[in-house]
């Protein structure tokens, strides 16, 4: 009954390969976001999906590009991995874009934690 | 823009006393505030939020935080704390409308001790 699953969980592969993560969410939401955690536990989101459009794209290297399937899904992929992308990915979801109460509420995903060697 | 300061990057504490994690923002336009808290290896869960109305909210497990909108804060407080407390907790803010992009702190880190 997980609401918002991220796979995999740990990832660990060498720098220049290609990764994906996926996401899903059963909670019937619109909004899916994936944010970024440093090692000091710094919290960044890096992109936001509005029913498959993407709508929040913040300063992130091309070499990491979402796709979104449908609306339960935002997937993540990265090219070219580096040392500087060690970090856990977080896949969070909300019912809407804006409008007050409970849309603004953000689930999150358990993370994956992703080390570059 | 929106920032959030959360002013102490760790809390030491012991068991059953109360706790304070301090959150302050910065805004130009009125704000909507959120806590979640970070359990090890897990993800984020939401704790408690302001939107509107009563500025005390309060968590169903005893936190509540108080939105002060004159010195910009929202401190988050526990009249006595557990060990399963023990946790990273996360100020964040978002401005009403627009696109719904939380401005997250750097985070507090609440340690409870025996």
């Amino acid at each position: 009954d997980t609401a918002v699953s991220q796979t995999p969980k740990y990832l660990v592969t060498q720098m220049g390969n290609d990764k994906s993560i996926k996401c899903e969410q059963n909670l019937g939401h619109d909004t899916m976001y994936w944010y970024k955690q440093d090692s000091k536990k710094f919290l960044k989101i890096m992109f936001s999906y509005n029913n498959k459009e993407l709508i929040i794209n913040e300063t992130v290297p091309n070499r990491f590009s979402p796709k979104s399937p449908d609306k339960a899904h935002l997937n993540l992929h990265i090219n070219s991995l580096e040392l500087g992308d060690s970090a856990v990915y977080f896949c969070a979801s909300s019912q809407g874009l804006a409008g007050g109460g409970y849309q603004e509420t953000q689930y999150f995903g358990p993370g994956t934690r992703l080390l570059v060697l | 823009a929106q920032s959030v300061t959360q002013l102490d990057s760790q809390v030491p504490v012991f068991e059953e006393a109360p706790v304070e994690l301090r959150c302050n923002y910065s805004s130009s336009v009125s704000v909507y505030l959120f806590w979640y808290v970070q359990y090890p290896n897990q993800g984020l869960q939401l704790l408690l939020k302001y939107l509107s109305g009563s500025t005390l909210v309060k968590s169903i497990n005893g936190f509540e935080a108080e939105f002060n909108k004159s010195q910009t804060s929202f401190h988050l407080r526990k009249p006595s704390v557990h060990i399963s407390d023990t946790a990273e907790y996360f100020c964040a803010v978002k401005a009403p409308g627009g696109y719904n992009k939380l401005i997250f702190g750097a985070g507090t880190r609440l340690a409870v001790h025996p």
